[in-house]
Parts: structure tokens; sequence; C-alpha cells
């Protein structure tokens, strides 16, 4: 079983588009992850939320803890923003889940 | 600005020799993971660790592996007889509360032959 689902696996984006990427989870949680892994295989913490909404740059999170839903958007995407996206979720004892991940290619 | 450092980052071994991975976490952070990530593979908690014991642990973790935090400033993963299917990236990651965003290191990436 999966606790954690992502969609799409694989996106691809024309330069300047804007980028949603979904995230379901089925555990109770007290917080969602959003995390990029860069080609080299470097993870990065883009967002750490529980409620609401949170916006860093071009980057938006926002989570519906009621639905179990979780969505990262990219405005204005760019290459530089190639990576894979994951989603991962502490359950209430502090173990991890993580989603496969979404593969993103912006193109130029 | 702080990072966490794991070192090596690659490490060949052969099978049913023991590997130690090292970690260093950010200094004021007080709750310390690792993961793994098998090529291909999507990101796989192994254990989290806070106030000098394990906090949780998943199923991948079993008697093969331990953590230590043996002097204030390293974290170590312990595998004690490599297997095959050891081969991976290993993440060690820490976080100033529960609740705050988790820093990783660069990974080092365990070849088990």
């Amino acid at each position: 079983k999966n606790e954690v689902e992502q969609s799409p696996q694989n996106l691809t984006a024309q330069e300047g588009e804007f980028i949603t990427i979904n995230c379901s989870y089925s555990v109770g949680i007290s917080a969602l992850h959003w995390l990029q892994q860069h080609p080299g295989g470097g993870i990065v913490s883009l967002f750490m939320l529980s409620s609401g909404k949170k916006k860093h740059g071009r980057l938006i999170a926002t989570i519906n803890i009621q639905e179990k839903h979780s969505s990262l958007h990219i405005t204005a995407s760019h290459p530089r923003d190639s990576a894979v996206y994951i989603c991962a979720v502490p359950n209430t004892g502090n173990q991890f889940y993580f989603g496969t991940g979404t593969s993103l290619t912006v193109i130029p | 600005e702080p990072e966490v450092t794991q070192t090596p980052s690659h490490q060949v071994t052969q099978m049913g020799q023991e590997v130690i991975l090292r970690c260093v976490p950010i200094s004021n952070h007080l709750y310390f993971y690792w993961y793994r990530q098998i090529l291909g593979q999507k990101v796989e908690f192994l254990v989290s660790f806070y106030n000098n014991e394990i906090s949780e642990k998943s199923e991948i973790f079993d008697d093969q592996f331990s953590v230590e935090r043996p002097d204030g400033s390293n974290f170590t993963l312990k595998i004690r007889s490599t297997k095959l299917e050891d081969s991976a990236m290993y993440f060690c990651a820490s976080s100033e509360t529960r609740n705050s965003p988790l820093h990783f290191g660069n990974g080092t990436r365990l070849t088990v032959t």
C-alpha cells in the first residue's frame, strides 16, 4: 500500500508554464514536506506546512488537512526548475512516508 | 548557512563487511534521520533519533542496522553485514524540532559488491 500518492509521475512543460504537482496521503500527520531532488541527487527542503498556504518566490504550496491533499505550484516555470519533486509526510510517530516523486522537465 | 555533512560521499564494500556511514548534523538541531534511496526508486525512511535514542524505525531498519551519536556531533549509521541489496544512496537529515524543515546531507552512495 502507498501511504503517499503523487501525480503526475512525469511532467514536461514549456518555459513559462504554470505547473501543479499533487500529493494525497492516508496517514495522520502533523505536517507535510515538499522536497526537491536535483539531477545530481541532492535533496533540498522547499516547504513544510501543516495548514493553508505558503509561498516562496515562484513556488506555492497548499494543503487541505480534511481532504488529506497538498499541491505544489510553480509559476513562470524555468529550465532550472527541472528536478524531481517529492512529497513526504511524517506520521504522528515521526516515521516518514515518501511519495514516488514527480520528475519535472522544463523545456526552454 | 550551516549544513549537514556526510562522509564518505562514496563507499564500496564487499558483501558481508561492516560499514559505518557518518553524518554531522547542524549543531542546534535535535532530531536526526537516516533515509535511503535505491537507484531509480523512491526515498525510504530508515530511522529517526531524538534525545539519544531511536524514536521511530521502519521495517527496513532490522537488526543489521544501528545508529549512534557517539560524541554529540557525529551521527552514524552502521550496517553490520552488508548485502547486495543494501546498495543505495543513504541520506542523513536533521531538523531543529520535530515540526521544522528537514536539512539533508549530500548523501553517501554505498555500493556492495
